[in-house]
């Protein structure tokens, strides 16, 4: 099946720092797009990326879907504590449906 | 503004016992699927629907099954519980492509199998 892998699993980085994260997978997606978890509520999309090659960013956030549409990564700029919680990759596959990356878990320190 | 709602929040089963975990969305969206999240795996797919009366297996389908009468509704029905279905499920939806848009999730299902 459709594998993603993201990494790192988890980052503990100082208030103020830049934090990068990216997904990978051996089949080609149509999509990529990126999402943060919360504790106790679903996942929220952050940044959608539809076109390989593609660079959006959103206020600190920046996204890139690889040009070989294989890959994606996310950074966030100037980390700040309420950026904590789990981000998750996600790819619209050939078949039709969306994965999910294993997460990474970030943590702030003040 | 519902969106997607899920009931229950929280179940607690005995093995070998059957329930159905709801999902209704009231944005008309053709793509529904449901995922299981469990500590250090991420979110991953059991079996979503690209619209009314298609249904398809996803990375993790078994003990599971899921039907698919309206737009609106996708339940997922456990049928014999297992410890190993411990999880917190969640359903989401968005609108059909080609290229899917934001996946809109539920606030999730807890369910502890004993």
């Amino acid at each position: 099946g459709q594998q993603l892998n993201q990494s790192p699993q988890s980052m503990f980085i100082q208030e103020g720092e830049d934090v990068s994260m990216n997904c990978t997978s051996s089949s080609i997606f149509n999509t990529w797009l990126w999402y943060k978890q919360d504790p106790g509520e679903g996942p929220v999309l952050l940044i959608a990326l539809y076109k390989a090659g593609e660079l959006t960013s959103n206020g600190r956030l920046t996204a890139q879907f690889g040009i070989t549409r294989k890959d994606s990564f996310l950074n966030i700029s100037a980390s700040i504590p309420s950026d904590v919680g789990i981000y998750f990759c996600a790819g619209q596959g050939g078949n039709n449906d969306m994965r999910f990356g294993a997460g990474t878990r970030l943590t702030v320190k003040p | 503004n519902a969106g997607v709602t899920q009931t229950p929040k929280f179940q607690v089963l005995k093995t070998g016992q059957s329930m159905t975990l709801q999902c209704a969305q009231d944005m008309n969206h053709e793509y529904m699927s449901w995922y299981r999240q469990d500590p250090g795996m991420g979110l991953r797919l059991i079996h979503y629907s690209v619209g009314a009366g298609i249904t398809d297996q996803g990375e993790v389908p078994n003990g599971y099954n899921v039907s698919r009468s309206t737009t609106e509704d996708f339940p997922l029905r456990l049928l014999s519980a297992a410890p190993s279905q411990t999880s917190v499920y969640f359903c989401a939806s968005t609108s059909r492509g080609p290229v899917y848009g934001e996946l809109f999730f539920g606030e999730g299902s807890r369910l502890t199998v004993l």
